[in-house]
């Protein structure tokens, strides 16, 4: 079974600059989750897709940050305007969603973005 | 206040010694999950082992276990026989029914964990 998918896994930008990641969930997961983590700090969650509608949103800089999941299966992340604090590795992970007792996580390798 | 405490910043174990990694957690769902996962140099998450709050058992997965305490609240992750692989940071998670009913994952700050030879 293929895991998720992300791109790409390096990236480094000027401030100001825009990007752009993208995620490919496990098959069949309904939920879509990016977290953000800096260095020497665990994931936090910055937004959470149920299929393709937003389940929790609350943490995501909205000013700058914006993420879609059309037809409920990928998922693109974008900042713009970037800023230097925005430098951190970009987790994208899946899970099958509601109602399974033993729902678990799984991620993706990490798009870790340096901010110049 | 904290929903995971991860009060180890970093531990040292002998190769093929056994290492404990400790975490408690805070909630008050009473049908949460709780979780490991290793974070080898290379950044990715890689999910270990899982115990819900209603099992009976301890979860064991391998050389991976998990020591549930369900009234200390805390489930502590047992690696027995270390190898030198195992060096890497290990972050337990929780999860937990968020006030608009859907599941929230929140993770603690990770207890970087070095095997020595």
């Amino acid at each position: 079974e293929a895991g998720v998918a992300q791109s790409p896994r390096y990236k480094i930008i000027e401030k100001r600059q825009s990007v752009a990641f993208w995620c490919n969930p496990i098959s069949g997961h309904a939920t879509l989750y990016w977290y953000q983590q800096i260095l020497g700090q665990g994931p936090k969650l910055l937004i959470q897709f149920q299929n393709n509608g937003v389940v929790d949103d609350s943490q995501l800089p909205k000013d700058r940050f914006s993420a879609e999941r059309l037809k409920g299966v990928d998922s693109t992340l974008k900042i713009q305007p970037a800023k230097l604090e925005d430098s951190a590795v970009y987790l994208c992970a899946s899970s099958f969603g509601q109602g399974r007792t033993k729902d678990t996580q799984y991620f993706g390798p990490g798009t870790r973005l340096t901010v110049l | 206040a904290q929903k995971i405490t991860q009060t180890q910043p970093g531990m040292f174990v002998q190769e093929k010694e056994a290492v404990t990694l400790d975490c408690t957690y805070d909630t008050s769902d009473p049908s949460y999950g709780l979780f490991w996962y290793k974070q080898p140099s290379s950044g990715e998450m890689i999910f270990l082992i899982y115990q819900g709050s209603y099992d009976q058992q301890n979860a064991t997965e391998g050389r991976y276990s998990l020591n549930f305490q369900k009234a200390r609240k805390s489930a502590n992750l047992v690696i027995s026989a270390s190898q030198l692989g195992d060096s890497a940071m290990y972050f337990c998670a929780m999860r937990e029914k968020g006030r608009s009913g859907t599941y929230k994952y929140i993770f603690g700050t990770g207890t970087r964990l070095k095997v020595l030879a």
